[in-house]
C-alpha cells in the first residue's frame, strides 16, 4: 500500500536556525497538509497545498513558515529561524480529492530545537 | 470554527475486552466526515475508521466500530476484544463538507491515551 514519507526522522538544530523538513506525499494524491504535535498536545493545523499554491492556513503559520513543492514529488516545510517553541513532531499527509478521502500521514519528523 | 472534545484524557481496558472512548463535536454544518485516528508509541497516525454525516448506519471496520449521534454531535469508538496492539492514543477528528477555499483540513481532539491491560 502506498504511504506518506518523511525525512528525516529527528531533526535537531540550534534556535535561529533554518530547518527544511521533507516530505513524499502519495503519488497520486491532490492535497497536501503539514500538521504539527508539540508534546503531549493535540495534533494542530498548518497548512494546506493544492494545485501549486497554499490552500488554506493556520494563524500558527506566519512568515516564518513556508511550503514548497519543488519538483512533482516532494513537498517541503522550511521553517526560516527556529525557535524553542517550534520543538514538536511535524506531520505531513496527503489525500485525493474526494470529500471523504481520509488524509494519510507520514511517520513524522520530530524536530528538537536547542 | 469547529472543535471537537474528548473528554477522557485516559482510558484503560482489560485485554479482551471492550472499551468506549467518546468524541463531541460542535458545528452549525449539516454535512461533514468524522475519523478515529490512532497514533500508537512510534506516533504514526493511523487512521482508524471514517463516518459521513449524511449516512445513518453506523461505520464498522473489524472490532472497531463508531456510534454517531447526529443530533447529540456525538460520535464514540467502540473497541471490541482489545488486543495489546490496541494500545496507543486515539484521535476523534472533523472535517467540513464545505470546502470553498479548496482544503479538506482536519480538526481533532486532544486524544484519549488507551492502555491495555494484560
Amino acid at each position: 500500500e502506498p504511504e506518506v514519507t518523511q525525512t528525516p526522522s529527528h531533526q535537531v538544530t540550534q534556535m535561529g536556525q533554518e530547518v527544511i523538513l521533507r516530505c513524499v506525499p502519495i503519488s497520486n494524491h491532490l492535497y497536501f497538509y503539514w500538521y504539527r504535535q508539540i508534546l503531549g498536545q493535540k495534533v494542530e493545523f498548518l497548512v494546506s497545498f493544492y494545485n501549486n499554491e497554499i490552500s488554506e492556513k493556520s494563524e500558527i503559520f506566519d512568515d516564518q513558515f513556508s511550503v514548497e513543492r519543488p519538483d512533482g514529488s516532494n513537498f517541503t516545510l522550511k521553517i526560516r529561524s527556529t525557535k524553542l517553541e517550534d520543538s514538536a513532531m511535524y506531520f505531513c499527509a496527503s489525500s485525493g480529492g474526494q470529500l471523504n478521502s481520509p488524509l494519510h500521514f507520514g511517520n513524522g519528523t520530530r524536530l528538537t530545537v536547542t | 470554527a469547529q472543535t471537537v472534545t474528548q473528554s477522557q484524557p485516559e482510558m484503560s481496558v482489560q485485554e479482551a475486552e471492550t472499551v468506549t472512548l467518546s468524541c463531541t463535536y460542535d458545528t452549525s454544518e449539516s454535512d461533514y466526515y468524522l475519523f478515529w485516528y490512532k497514533q500508537p508509541p512510534s506516533r504514526q497516525m493511523i487512521l482508524v475508521i471514517r463516518q459521513e454525516a449524511y449516512k445513518q448506519q453506523n461505520a464498522t471496520e473489524n472490532r472497531f466500530s463508531v456510534n454517531f449521534q447526529k443530533a447529540a454531535k456525538s460520535f464514540s469508538l467502540k473497541i471490541s476484544d482489545s488486543q495489546l496492539g490496541d494500545a496507543a492514543m486515539y484521535f476523534c477528528a472533523y472535517r467540513s463538507a464545505y470546502s470553498g477555499a479548496g482544503s479538506y483540513q482536519l480538526t481533532f481532539g486532544k486524544g484519549t491515551k488507551l492502555s491495555v491491560i494484560p
